[in-house]
């Protein structure tokens, strides 16, 4: 079982739509959570780490549910600068860390 | 700030060539990493370092080595290049607390021909 999974999309939505992306993880000793953001191949990008109580960056909200190891991204009133790969990345004990295959979103006119 | 540079951004290898990729930071973080990124796939880690001296292997580092003389430096070294080593090569670095998250360079594109 890989360490991260996540749906590789791809995601199509229009402006102004809420789209939500999760992520499991099958380490349940894991510590730490991020959200990355990637453009076209470019280095990935934090966009948000992810904290137990659950945390919000202006349209985005991330979730973490420790419980069924899965962790979630929300975008509400998605922009068309928004379209790009989503990075879900899990950290376990030594500073391992651990990628998703990245969720590809893109954000129509 | 530079944070972490990479160099080169490009380049071009015949088989079996070799090459150096360059990774330094100026953060003083004590770990850093190279990974590879193939199309359509996400990171894969190649080797890792915990600090000057200390290097191991990360899940793909056949046709990899590197070297941490430093905090600041973390070379990857190509020794035989091969078609199936064309990627992205992205080197990171982080402190060693947890809740940290890693600080990405821009990446090496490299094509082996």
């Amino acid at each position: 079982r890989k360490e991260v999974e996540q749906d590789p999309g791809p995601f199509n939505v229009p402006e102004g739509a809420t789209v939500a992306f999760n992520c499991t993880y099958s380490n349940s000793a894991s510590q730490s959570f991020f959200w990355y953001r990637q453009d076209c191949r470019k280095e990935p990008k934090l966009l948000m780490s992810v904290y137990s109580s659950g945390n919000e960056d202006g349209r985005f909200t991330a979730q973490l549910n420790r419980a069924s190891q899965y962790i979630s991204l929300l975008i509400r009133d998605s922009k068309l600068s928004d379209s790009a790969t989503y990075l879900c990345v899990v950290e376990n004990t030594g500073n391992q860390f651990y990628f998703g295959t990245g969720t590809s979103l893109t954000v129509i006119p | 700030n530079a944070g972490v540079t990479q160099t080169p951004k490009f380049r071009i290898l015949k088989i079996g060539q070799s090459m150096t990729l360059q990774c330094a930071q100026d953060m003083n973080h004590n770990y850093m990493y190279w990974y590879r990124q193939d199309p359509g796939m996400g990171l894969k880690l190649i080797y890792y370092s915990v600090g000057a001296g200390i290097t191991d292997k990360g899940e793909v580092p056949n046709g990899y080595n590197v070297s941490r003389s430093t905090t600041e430096d973390f070379p990857l070294r190509l020794e035989l290049a091969a078609p199936s080593q064309t990627s992205v090569y992205f080197c990171a670095s982080v402190e060693h607390y947890s809740n940290q998250p890693q600080h990405f360079g821009d990446g090496t594109r490299l094509s082996i021909l």
